[in-house]
């Protein structure tokens, strides 16, 4: 079975830092991957998705992510933060076949420091 | 166009009743999926739909059962509430590419059951 793994829970940085939230996944098969963002009471927003194409794929807002299969990894990055980006940040897994369902990691808070 | 539209966004009830949570999905989409998001647990595949038939299903009890009708709006029910019920339910459309494409997210039913 997938699973996805985001390391710490709270994630702070200084605005104009750099951002990297972290996700690392399990799947036996090939995954899609991908990071959503929560900002309080709303719905999750799509940020970027790893289908199996370009193995660095760049999202909305600024953000990217590199799938590496050798390190299982799918870290979210963003070279400066603006306060705007202060939210819940969810990795997710799906298999490229099979349940169409998602299998969401546990959640990161990013706060901004001015 | 309009997005994923959920109704109502706040819900309370009572242990012991029963409720009804409706979603609108985007035009044109026919698959509509449930989360379940909790603090504790985070976020869960409850179901999914596509052209009213039940594809795929979480590890829920059977309190938690849905619907889909023929223009695609889903409704989910939940029987029998428990406190344990109390969350913020998403649901989710996607067009015909299914996850390569990605899941639009509502905003969400906040249920607190007392």
């Amino acid at each position: 079975a997938q699973s996805v793994t985001q390391l710490g829970s709270h994630v702070s940085v200084s605005e104009g830092a750099l951002v990297l939230l972290r996700c690392n996944y399990s799947s036996s098969v090939p995954p899609y991957l991908f990071w959503y963002v929560q900002y309080p009471n709303q719905g999750l927003q799509l940020l970027l998705k790893y289908t199996s194409a370009a193995t660095l794929v760049k999202g909305i807002n600024g953000f990217e992510a590199e799938f590496k299969k050798s390190e299982t990894s799918f870290h979210l990055t963003k070279p400066s933060a603006h306060m705007s980006d202060a939210a819940e940040y969810f990795c997710a897994v799906s298999l490229i076949q099979g349940a169409q369902k998602l299998v969401f990691g546990q959640g990161t808070r990013l706060t901004i420091n001015p | 166009k309009a997005g994923v539209t959920q109704t109502p966004r706040y819900l309370i009830k009572t242990r012991g009743q029963q409720v009804t949570l409706s979603c609108s999905p985007i035009s044109g989409h026919r698959s509509v999926s449930w989360y379940q998001q909790t603090p504790g647990q985070g976020l869960q595949f409850l179901f999914e739909y596509f052209s009213e038939t039940q594809r795929n299903k979480g590890n829920f009890p059977g309190r938690f059962s849905g619907r889909q009708f023929s223009n695609s709006r889903s409704e989910m029910n939940v029987s029998t509430l428990e406190l344990g019920d109390s969350a913020l339910y998403l649901c989710a459309s996607s067009g015909t590419g299914g996850l390569v494409s990605g899941y639009t997210f509502g905003s969400g039913t906040r249920l607190t059951v007392v």
